[in-house]
């Protein structure tokens, strides 16, 4: 079946560690998205693609960095620089506006991110 | 910011069926309204979307107020499987400058479905 898939299910970063979470999707969609999640609270963009090769900030981006090298793949890397990294993470993909443009957001099941 | 506003919980006897309602007062005319949700520690899953009719599939209904400053996602027969966040976000999807950003969700309606 068709969809989206992130690895691992948890992850645990020590101090001063750079760690990559995997989000790959197998829908032929073209644009990518990382959000953040804490404890109750809605969703914040990360960093978002529409193209291979090319990527925007979104409102949350320091401390993190991303990649896009294939259509299928968007892997998000959080740096150590990003001082409280404890969160839930979500990648989510979708088609672009001049495709079937109601498709919606697919979203994977999340990494939860805790440091050690 | 989020465009919608909602009530932070709600509870809802099984069976029965569930209303969850949001206000998105500034919607302008080429914005959609859609609903997801969220179960505890997975992946928000789509529901449903309508522009100014209202929508119905397998899953729920979707009631727009005729000014579309409001709407109402109705879960027809709950079942404890219905708990969860449920998010309304309003967004244009042919908006291709805010495309990335456009996808804004707040904190949700916090849905107990009880036995």
């Amino acid at each position: 079946d068709g969809g989206i898939t992130q690895s691992p299910k948890y992850l645990f970063r020590k101090e001063g560690q750079n760690v990559t979470l995997s989000c790959e999707q197998n829908l032929n969609h073209d644009a990518m998205y990382w959000y953040r999640q804490d404890p109750g609270q809605g969703l914040r963009l990360i960093y978002y693609s529409q193209i291979v090769n090319d990527f925007q900030k979104g409102d949350i981006a320091e401390g993190y960095s991303v990649s896009r090298e294939k259509k299928e793949s968007f892997p998000l890397t959080v740096t150590s620089a990003q001082k409280n990294p404890t969160a839930f993470y979500l990648c989510a993909s979708t088609t672009l506006p001049d495709r079937p443009y109601d498709q919606p957001q697919h979203f994977g099941d999340g990494t939860r991110l805790s440091i050690l | 910011d989020a465009k919608t506003t909602q009530p932070p919980s709600m509870d809802c006897a099984e069976g029965r069926a569930a209303n969850l309602p949001c206000n998105h007062s500034t919607i302008s005319g080429n914005e959609y309204v859609y609903w997801y949700r969220q179960i505890h520690s997975q992946g928000p899953q789509y529901i449903i979307h309508g522009l100014k009719n209202n929508e119905t599939n397998e899953m729920a209904s979707l009631i727009i107020t005729e000014d579309r400053k409001s709407s109402t996602l109705i879960l027809p027969h709950a079942t404890l499987r219905d708990t969860a966040v449920y998010y309304c976000i309003v967004r244009d999807p042919l908006d291709t400058y805010n495309y990335g950003q456009n996808f804004v969700f707040g904190p949700g309606t916090r849905l107990s479905v009880l036995p």
